[in-house]
Formats: C-alpha cells, sequence, structure tokens
C-alpha cells in the first residue's frame, strides 16, 4: 500500500515555464514533507521541506504549496531549467519516532531548452 | 567531506548466492537506514538503525539481514539471493529524529541472475 501517492509519474517543460508535481497521503499522522531530487546515477538529495503549521514554503524559484484539510502537499518550480531535469520524490513522516520517510513513486522531470 | 559511502556500486550476484552491501558515514549521525529502490516504486525502507547495537524492520526486510556494531557502520547482508532482490540500493543517514534531513549514499546496483 502505497503511503505517498504522487503525480504525474513523467512532465516535460519548457525553459522557463512552471513545472508542478502533486503529492497526497492519508495518515494524518505525518507532519513533515520533504521533497527530494535525484539525478541518474545519484542519491537522493533534499530540495526543500515543509511542515503542517503553514500553508507555503519557497526557496528560490522551488515552492511547496500545502493543503492540511485536503492531505495533499505540491511541488512547483518557477521558471524551470534544464539543469532542473531529474526525478522528484515527495516524501512524509513523523517528526516523533525514528524518521522513517515514506516516498512516492517519482515524477520524471525533463525541461526543454 | 564523504558523507555516506556505500560499496561496492555495482554487482552481479547468481541466485542463491550472499553478499553484504557495505555502508559507512562520517557525520556522526546516530539513525541509518537502507531503501531499495525499483522503477515506478519510489523507495522503500528495509532496515533502520537508531544506534549501535540497535536495528529495526521497515517496510520491506524479508531476504535482509543488518547490523550496527559502530555508529559509523551499517551493512546490509542479502542471504540466498532471489530475482526479486535486483534493484537500487541507498544507504542513508540522519541525526536525530523525525523531521530531520535524511542524506543519502550514491547507490548500489545489484542483478541478480
Amino acid at each position: 500500500q502505497q503511503q505517498v501517492k504522487q503525480s504525474p509519474q513523467s512532465l516535460i517543460v519548457q525553459k522557463g515555464g512552471i513545472s508542478i508535481i502533486n503529492c497526497a497521503y492519508e495518515n494524518t499522522a505525518f507532519d513533515y514533507f520533504p521533497w527530494y531530487q535525484q539525478f541518474p546515477g545519484k542519491g537522493p538529495a533534499l530540495l526543500i521541506a515543509i511542515r503542517p503549521d503553514v500553508s507555503e514554503k519557497k526557496e528560490g524559484r522551488f515552492t511547496i504549496s500545502f493543503n492540511k484539510s485536503a492531505k495533499q502537499f505540491s511541488l512547483h518550480i518557477m521558471d524551470s531549467q534544464p539543469g532542473d531535469s531529474a526525478t522528484y520524490f515527495c516524501a512524509a513522516s513523523r517528526r516523533t519516532g525514528a524518521n522513517n520517510l515514506f516516498f512516492g513513486t517519482g515524477t520524471r522531470l525533463t525541461v526543454i531548452p | 567531506n564523504a558523507g555516506v559511502t556505500q560499496t561496492p556500486k555495482f554487482r552481479i550476484l547468481k541466485i542463491g548466492q550472499s553478499m553484504t552491501l557495505q555502508c559507512t558515514q562520517d557525520m556522526n549521525h546516530n539513525y541509518m537506514y537502507w531503501y531499495r529502490q525499483d522503477p515506478g516504486m519510489g523507495l522503500k525502507l528495509i532496515y533502520y538503525s537508531v544506534g549501535a547495537g540497535i536495528t529495526d524492520k521497515g517496510e520491506v526486510p524479508n531476504g535482509y539481514n543488518v547490523s550496527r556494531s559502530t555508529t559509523e557502520d551499517f551493512p546490509l547482508r542479502l542471504e540466498l539471493a532471489a530475482p526479486s532482490q535486483t534493484s537500487v540500493y541507498f544507504c542513508a543517514s540522519s541525526y536525530g529524529q523525525g523531521g530531520n534531513t535524511i542524506y543519502f549514499g550514491e547507490g548500489s546496483w545489484l542483478t541478480v541472475v
């Protein structure tokens, strides 16, 4: 059973466009929602994260929007660049306990020059 | 600035063989994890450890074993390899409980034939 559902599976965006990736969760005990970026042949690396006490977090061109009542959160990449081409994973965990992350299935983003 | 180091990078095993994936971290993190990544499935937690001498099962522990004799090292043992264990394996570490950044190694590609 997939604890975190992610869509779309793949995404193609023109350079300068906005990339949007969506995730949904069921477990209301989750209270930490990170996004990881993975380049081919590399391990995932933390991109940005949000806690449910805020509805939005922005870091540069990357923004997380969080809707607690809908149990959904999304990643927006503004002014997408070819260097953003990677696989993006959303994840969720509880802040108490062993910090075990439950990952979405990933979105392969391709930004076309 | 090594971070999380995994060896080997690539390995081909025959069905029924056993092997150990090595993982070491130099960040003095108390938490360590092993994930496997399969195409279209995201990352699934195999085992984790909250400190030396303490290990626990994750989502998909069957067919694997771990030990944690030191803070730095967290080897993953595959006993009686099966084709279903063909995957990319990631070791990771973090400091403290949930909500802290998890740092991943670069992965070990394992094929069982």
